[in-house]
């Protein structure tokens, strides 16, 4: 299994540019979650999913749109980036009734 | 949400000591907490989790307390090695299967 899988790893926008972060795990787990991680201050939950078709807002979703049409991929989108929103993205999944998150490798997102 | 302090960013520490982390919280005790590590590039990898009605609970070499009035985590990591060098995590359960993070704290045991 590869678990947690992120695409891509590594991107460079221009601010206003707008951009899709994919997300997939292959655990059928039902619960995914993107995060941002900024430094000195840990992860920070911006969109979250607890079943195929459904989405919800976490504590910094400003900014920032989900989709989850299939239950193994998870999308965060990025409109009108802003250099606010530079920052490390990490997706994460957990199967139902598990409480641990599994974690994908991370995108390091640069906004000029 | 929950505000989470971990003690100190960064803890140096000498081969074969033991390492103790704290991870303190300011509302209402968690149903669980958890313990990540994570290493420089890396996303967070799960370690322990401990559940409000448990004291203690230990995997390997790492142990985690947990005292709801207090309102804090222990981790320990003894007999620490070089290899265990890496930043970690606590997360609280903030329901419906969320979790808030700490900042972290980043261990280097020197050899």
């Amino acid at each position: 299994n590869a678990g947690v899988t992120q695409t891509p790893k590594f991107r460079v926008l221009k601010t206003g540019q707008s951009m899709t972060l994919l997300c997939a795990q292959d655990m059928n787990h039902e619960y995914m979650y993107w995060y941002r991680q900024d430094p000195g201050m840990g992860l920070r939950l911006i969109h979250y999913s607890v079943g195929e078709g459904t989405t919800a807002k976490g504590e910094v979703p400003d900014g920032y749109n989900v989709s989850r049409l299939k239950k193994q991929n998870f999308l965060l989108g990025l409109e009108s980036a802003a250099p606010s929103q530079t920052s490390v993205y990490f997706c994460a999944s957990s199967p139902p009734l598990g409480n641990e998150q599994f974690f994908g490798p991370g995108t390091r997102l640069t906004v000029l | 949400s929950q505000k989470i302090e971990q003690n100190s960013e960064a803890l140096n520490i000498q081969e074969g000591k033991t390492a103790t982390l704290t991870c303190n919280y300011t509302n209402y005790s968690p149903a669980y907490l958890q313990w990540y590590r994570q290493d420089p590039g890396r996303g967070p990898v799960f370690l322990l989790l401990i559940r409000e009605n448990e004291k203690e609970k230990r995997k390997e070499r790492l142990k985690v307390t947990f005292d709801t009035t207090l309102k804090q985590s222990l981790f320990h990591i003894t007999a620490s090695q070089p290899a265990d060098s890496a930043t970690y995590l606590c997360a609280l359960d903030e329901g419906d299967y969320k979790l808030s993070f700490g900042a972290g704290t980043t261990v280097t045991v020197r050899a």
